[in-house]
C-alpha cells in the first residue's frame, strides 16, 4: 500500500513567485490535512479538506494561501507571491474518516520550501 | 490557540538507558498521539491513546493518557542508537469541523552508543 505522497520534496522559489505543493492521500482516504513546520518547531495546522470541500481553514493565512482537493487528482496547497517567511516544511496528512470521528492521520514526507 | 508544553526539549543519553518525556495542555483532548520524526521525513505514528487513563505499549515504547485528559507521557526503555530523532506529542479534539492535531514543540533525543 502506498503511503501519503507529496511532491515535490524540495522546492526553491524566489520572492514573489508562486509555490504549488501537491499531496496524494493514501488509497481509500478522502480527508486531507495540511500542516506547516518552521525550523526547530512542531507542526501547526493550516487547513482541513474533504473531496471538493474546504472544511476548516482557520489555520491558514488569509492572504496568498489557498488549498483545494478536487474530485480527481491530488490536493494542492498554493502560495502566491512567496516571501522569505514562507520557508518551511509543509506536510499533509490523510485519514479515512474525518470530522466527528476518531481516526488516525498518516503523514507524507513533506515538501521543503525555500524562498530566496 | 491551544498549546502543548512538551518536556524536555532535548535529551542526551547512553545506549541502554530508559527515556521519559511528557506533554501537558491547558485544554482537554479526546486523543493523545506520539510521533517520531527523522531528519527530512514526515512524522511517523508510534502510539495512539483514546481513553483517559489508558496505558499502551508498542515494543519498548509505553505511553499513557492522563486521567485529566490534559497530559500524556512517553517512555522508551533500553534505548538503542536508532531511537535518535525528534519525538512529538499531539492532542486531537474530535469535532464535526475536523479532527486537527495540535503538536508539542518536540523532544530531540540523542543516544550515544
Amino acid at each position: 500500500n502506498a503511503g501519503v505522497m507529496q511532491n515535490p520534496r524540495h522546492l526553491v522559489r524566489r520572492r514573489g513567485q508562486e509555490a504549488r505543493l501537491r499531496c496524494s492521500p493514501m488509497k481509500g482516504h478522502s480527508h486531507v490535512y495540511w500542516y506547516r513546520q518552521l525550523p526547530e518547531e512542531g507542526l501547526k495546522f493550516m487547513v482541513y479538506l474533504q473531496k471538493e470541500n474546504i472544511i476548516d481553514e482557520s489555520g491558514m493565512p488569509k492572504e496568498r494561501f489557498s488549498a483545494e482537493f478536487p474530485k480527481e487528482g491530488p490536493s494542492i496547497l498554493r502560495i502566491q507571491q512567496v516571501v522569505r517567511g514562507d520557508s518551511a516544511a509543509y506536510f499533509c496528512a490523510s485519514s479515512r474518516r474525518g470530522g466527528g470521528a476518531v481516526d488516525t492521520q498518516y503523514f507524507g514526507p513533506g515538501t521543503r520550501l525555500t524562498v530566496l | 490557540g491551544q498549546q502543548l508544553n512538551q518536556n524536555p526539549q532535548s535529551m542526551f543519553i547512553q545506549e541502554g538507558e530508559d527515556v521519559s518525556m511528557n506533554c501537558t495542555s491547558s485544554s482537554i483532548f479526546n486523543t493523545w498521539l506520539w510521533y517520531k520524526q527523522d531528519p527530512g521525513e514526515g512524522p511517523v505514528l508510534l502510539i495512539a491513546l483514546y481513553k483517559a487513563g489508558e496505558l499502551t505499549s508498542n515494543g519498548r515504547l509505553t505511553a499513557q493518557f492522563g486521567i485529566t485528559r490534559k497530559d500524556s507521557f512517553l517512555n522508551i526503555s533500553a534505548s538503542i542508537p536508532s531511537d535518535v530523532g525528534i519525538y512529538f506529542c499531539a492532542g486531537q479534539r474530535i469535532e464535526t469541523s475536523g479532527s486537527r492535531l495540535t503538536f508539542g514543540e518536540g523532544t530531540q533525543l540523542t543516544v550515544n552508543p
